[in-house]
């Protein structure tokens, strides 16, 4: 069954250090999402992508935040000068196209800034 | 500010019976919303989708939506040990589930079942 992989599962970064992370969503899918979960806390909306652009974004993506599809199969969420506060399960998603019900939710990326 | 309230629980449920689960959302130009279990340390796994008013059945899951008490619950009947999770209530504005805008999640509810 195809699936949305992300790497790596786990990254420890230094405080001030960029970071990215990696996703390859389901190969037909064209809407790609971010979103992250701190400990204990809820499922938070970063932003979503289609057509090699970004669609709608949250108040927590800011400059700090970017989104690119270097490629046909990666799609990456860059963090830019890491805080203490980033870190967070952060998990990439992708949609099949309009009309269709389920985002896939790939396995998840565990950011631990130190 | 889009807000979906949950109970977070613990909700503890004997094994074989029903387990209720509601959620409720602030956004009135929410137009699909969402079930998703989450087992601790995992990602969000879909189990329900509802778009318009009423009942929807899946097997032993049934989702229920009233727009106008801007209201949604999950109903898991014949709960089992492996139902135990934390079940995430999820909306968005876009129409059957797709498009560019995001979800918003709920805290969950974290449920037991007991053996």
């Amino acid at each position: 069954e195809p699936e949305v992989t992300q790497t790596p599962s786990h990254q420890v970064t230094q405080m001030g250090q960029e970071v990215i992370l990696r996703c390859v969503p389901i190969s037909n899918h064209l809407y790609f999402y971010w979103y992250r979960q701190i400990l204990g806390q809820k499922v938070e909306f970063l932003v979503s992508f289609y057509n090699n652009e970004i669609s709608e974004k949250s108040e927590i993506f800011d400059d700090q935040f970017s989104v690119e599809r270097p490629d046909g199969s990666n799609f990456t969420l860059k963090i830019r000068s890491t805080k203490l506060e980033d870190s967070a399960m952060y998990f990439c998603a992708s949609l099949k196209a309009e009309g269709n019900t389920e985002a896939f939710f790939g396995q998840g990326t565990r950011l631990t800034v130190v | 500010q889009k807000e979906v309230e949950q109970n977070s629980g613990p909700l503890s449920v004997p094994e074989g019976a029903i387990a209720s689960l509601n959620c409720t959302y602030s956004d009135r130009g929410s137009q699909s919303f969402f079930w998703y279990r989450q087992y601790s340390g995992k990602s969000p796994e879909l189990i329900m989708s509802i778009y318009s008013n009423g009942d929807k059945e899946d097997g032993r899951f049934t989702a229920q939506l009233n727009k106008a008490s801007q209201y949604v619950s999950l109903l898991i009947r014949d709960s089992q040990p492996s139902d135990s999770a934390t079940y995430l209530c999820a909306v968005k504005r876009g129409l059957s589930g797709g498009g560019a805008d995001g979800l918003t999640f709920g805290k969950g509810t974290h449920l037991i079942i007991q053996p």
